[in-house]
């Protein structure tokens, strides 16, 4: 079982650029979830879905898109890269989306946006 | 706001106990959990706490105080490979977890 993946393990990418981040699960789990790491700061939710077909908005959603087509897979867009984009995104997954529910995290994608 | 602070770093010496403390103050409450995160890896699950008091599994502790905001993470036993970052998370009153910045936790010979 590999649990989550994430594809690629690392990009750069010219400013301006359109890139897609992939996620895929094989837990079955209902929910999902896109966060961002920068230095000195706490992991920030992008993005999340309690269920396939369901998104929601996090702390930093702009300049972000997501969609759940499936339960396996939950990916995530730039429309169009911004330097301040750069970070290292983790996706997580999460048997039920509930409050007691634990993550489970994918092992990230570092992006560099020039 | 919602905030959530730890310690930046700590260094402990192996075989020794270390506490790692973590304050917070959200909106509503609805548990904490610990994660431990190696450099250049993802997070992994340690303990969740939701009612006030200790819970022990094996030489990681946590406690929990709801009345004062405070959580610890106590790690018994030091050992070289507990040299990763630590991160302390609540989930507020919209179900979404709020994260802090994490301590990083050096281990000495």
């Amino acid at each position: 079982i590999a649990g989550i993946t994430q594809a690629p393990t690392s990009q750069i990418l010219a400013a301006g650029r359109r890139m897609t981040l992939r996620c895929t699960q094989d837990m079955r789990h209902n929910a999902m979830y896109w966060y961002r790491q920068d230095l000195g700061l706490g992991l920030r939710l992008i993005h999340y879905s309690n269920t396939a077909g369901t998104t929601g908005k996090g702390e930093v959603p702009d300049g972000y898109s997501v969609s759940r087509a499936n339960t396996d897979d939950f990916p995530l867009t730039l429309a169009s890269a911004v330097p301040s984009q750069t970070s290292v995104y983790f996706c997580a997954s999460s048997e039920k989306g509930t409050e007691t529910d634990t993550q489970y995290f994918g092992p990230g994608t570092r992006l560099t946006v020039l | 706001g919602q905030n959530i602070d730890q310690p930046t770093e700590m260094t402990a010496t192996e075989g020794a106990i270390v506490q790692i403390n973590c304050t917070y103050q959200t909106s509503g409450f609805n548990g904490l959990f610990w994660y431990q995160q190696h450099a250049g890896e993802a997070p992994t699950f340690l303990s969740y706490n939701v009612l006030d008091g200790l819970e022990e599994k094996g030489r990681f502790s946590s406690f929990l105080s709801r009345s004062k905001g405070y959580s610890y993470l106590l790690l018994k036993e030091l050992q070289m490979k507990d040299s990763a970052s630590y991160l302390c998370a609540v989930t507020d009153s919209n179900y979404q977890l709020i994260w802090g910045a994490g301590t990083k936790l050096i281990i000495k010979p």
